[in-house]
C-alpha cells in the first residue's frame, strides 16, 4: 500500500520565521505534488516536482523532490499570515487512477 | 462556470436517509474523482471516472456508496441509509486528461455531510 507520510502535523510560528515541511514514503512515485487548502475551500495545486533532486521555488517558497523520489519537502522562507492553510502533499496511485493524499501540515502563521 | 461546482455545499440529514451530492466538472476535463476528507484524515479517495465509466471505484467504503456519470459531465454521489460515520466533506475533482501523471486536480469546494 502506497502512503504518503507528512510532518509535523501542526505548526504555529510567527511572522518572519522559516520553516519546512516534509512529505515521506517507501513508496517511489513518478512525480508528487503539493497542494494547499484554505478553510471552506478545495486543495489548490501550487506545484508538480517530477525528476529526482529536482529544486522548484515559487516566490518564497522552495519545493524539492527526493532523489530517489520517496519523499519530498516544502520550505518557506519568511512566513506571512497569508500562508496560513492545510499543506498537502500527493502523488500518483500506481494504477495512474488517482492522487494519494498525505494527512497534510496545518500552518498557522501569526502577526 | 469556470471552475468545479459543487452542491449542496451543506447538507444536514437524519442517520437512516439517502443522500445525494452533485458535481459539475470543469467544461471538457474528462477525469471526474471522488475524495472524501474528515478531521485529521486527510483526503480519501472514492471513485475515479474516466468519461462515463468507472475504471477504479476501490475507494467506496461501502455498498451504500455508488456513484454514477452522464454525458462525460455531471457526476453524483449517492449514499443509500446514512451513517453517522458518513459525516465529513466531499470533494469532487476534475481534470483534463486521465490522472496519474503531472496533471492538476481541480477541486471544488466539497459539500459537508451532516449525519445527525
Amino acid at each position: 500500500t502506497q502512503l504518503l507520510e507528512q510532518s509535523p502535523q501542526f505548526l504555529s510560528i510567527q511572522e518572519g520565521e522559516n520553516l519546512t515541511v516534509y512529505c515521506n514514503s517507501s513508496s517511489v512515485f513518478s512525480s508528487l505534488q503539493w497542494y494547499r487548502q484554505e478553510p471552506g475551500e478545495g486543495p489548490v495545486l501550487l506545484v508538480t516536482v517530477v525528476t529526482g533532486g529536482e529544486v522548484k521555488k515559487l516566490k518564497r517558497l522552495t519545493f524539492q523532490f527526493g532523489d530517489a523520489r520517496k519523499d519530498s519537502s516544502l520550505h518557506i522562507t519568511a512566513a506571512q499570515p497569508g500562508d496560513t492553510g492545510l499543506y498537502l502533499c500527493a502523488g500518483a496511485n500506481q494504477a495512474g487512477t488517482a492522487l494519494i493524499f498525505g494527512k497534510g501540515t496545518t500552518l498557522s502563521v501569526s502577526s | 462556470g469556470a471552475g468545479v461546482s459543487q452542491s449542496p455545499s451543506n447538507k444536514v440529514t437524519e442517520k437512516g436517509k439517502d443522500v445525494e451530492l452533485r458535481c459539475d466538472p470543469i467544461s471538457g476535463h474528462t477525469a471526474l474523482y471522488w475524495y472524501r476528507q474528515s478531521l485529521g484524515q486527510g483526503l480519501e479517495f472514492l471513485i475515479y471516472f474516466q468519461g462515463n465509466s468507472a475504471p477504479d471505484k476501490s475507494g467506496l467504503p461501502s455498498d451504500r456508496f455508488s456513484a454514477e456519470r452522464t454525458g462525460g459531465s455531471v457526476s453524483t454521489l449517492t449514499i443509500q441509509r446514512t451513517q453517522q460515520e458518513d459525516s465529513a466533506v466531499y470533494l469532487c475533482a476534475s481534470s483534463p486528461t486521465r490522472q496519474g501523471w503531472n496533471t492538476e486536480a481541480f477541486f471544488g469546494q466539497g459539500t459537508r455531510l451532516t449525519v445527525v
